[in-house]
């Protein structure tokens, strides 16, 4: 069964430091995957979507994620935070067209002034 | 934003009481979804819909049914609320190649 697995449930980083939240997925098949963002007690915002076009990704907010195969790995990363970024961030994967989206548990992301 | 609309924003409802929450899109959209977001757990699947009146079940369907007779509209119900379906539900839509996009969540809680 596909899954995606966010590998910690709280990060936390300084204001200006490098955001880095991962997420590895498994899959037999090239996958298409998604990062989403969530501010509080509002709905999820794409930030970014890999198709199999280039396997480095940008998002909007200065986000980024690199697709990488051999390590079944598409890690969110932002070189430097800001305030703005805390918020929940889920990892989402879909194996054709017109498959759900099946999520990861989710990341939040702290960030310290 | 894409043009998703859930109702009611917030219900609070009895144990046993039946429960219908609806999604409307203005997108046209084929594909649509009802997830369930829970601490802890992220977002699970309950149903989804590739057609009008054609759904299938989710991760999480146990307890919960859809109907979808118009292609904007696709109603979730609760048959007799429980404590368990306390939750915040959200609606996705998504056309064919396309990533998904959500409404805004119905936060239920069943006392």
């Amino acid at each position: 069964a596909q899954s995606v697995t966010q590998l910690g449930s709280h990060v936390s980083v300084s204001e200006g430091a490098l955001v880095l939240l991962r997420c590895n997925y498994s899959s037999s098949v090239p996958p298409y995957l998604f990062w989403y963002v969530q501010y509080p007690n509002q709905g999820l915002q794409l930030l970014l979507k890999y198709t199999s076009a280039a396997t480095l990704v940008k998002g909007i907010n200065g986000f980024e994620a690199e697709f990488k195969k051999s390590e079944t790995s598409f890690h969110l990363t932002k070189p430097s935070a800001h305030m703005s970024d805390a918020a929940e961030y889920f990892c989402a994967v879909s194996f054709s067209g017109n498959t759900p989206l099946v999520f990861g548990k989710g990341t939040r992301l702290s960030v310290i002034a | 934003d894409a043009g998703i609309t859930q109702s009611p924003r917030h219900k609070v409802t009895e144990t046993g009481t039946p429960v219908t929450l609806r999604c409307h899109q203005t997108e046209n959209h084929r594909y649509m979804y009802w997830y369930r977001q829970d601490p802890g757990h992220g977002l699970r699947l309950i149903h989804y819909s590739y057609g009008v009146k054609d759904t299938d079940k989710g991760e999480v369907s146990d307890g919960y049914s859809v109907s979808r007779s118009k292609t904007e509209d696709f109603l979730l119900t609760l048959e007799s609320a429980t404590s368990s379906q306390t939750s915040v539900y959200f609606c996705a839509i998504k056309g064919e190649y396309t990533e998904a996009f959500f409404g805004q969540g119905t936060r239920l809680t069943v006392v």
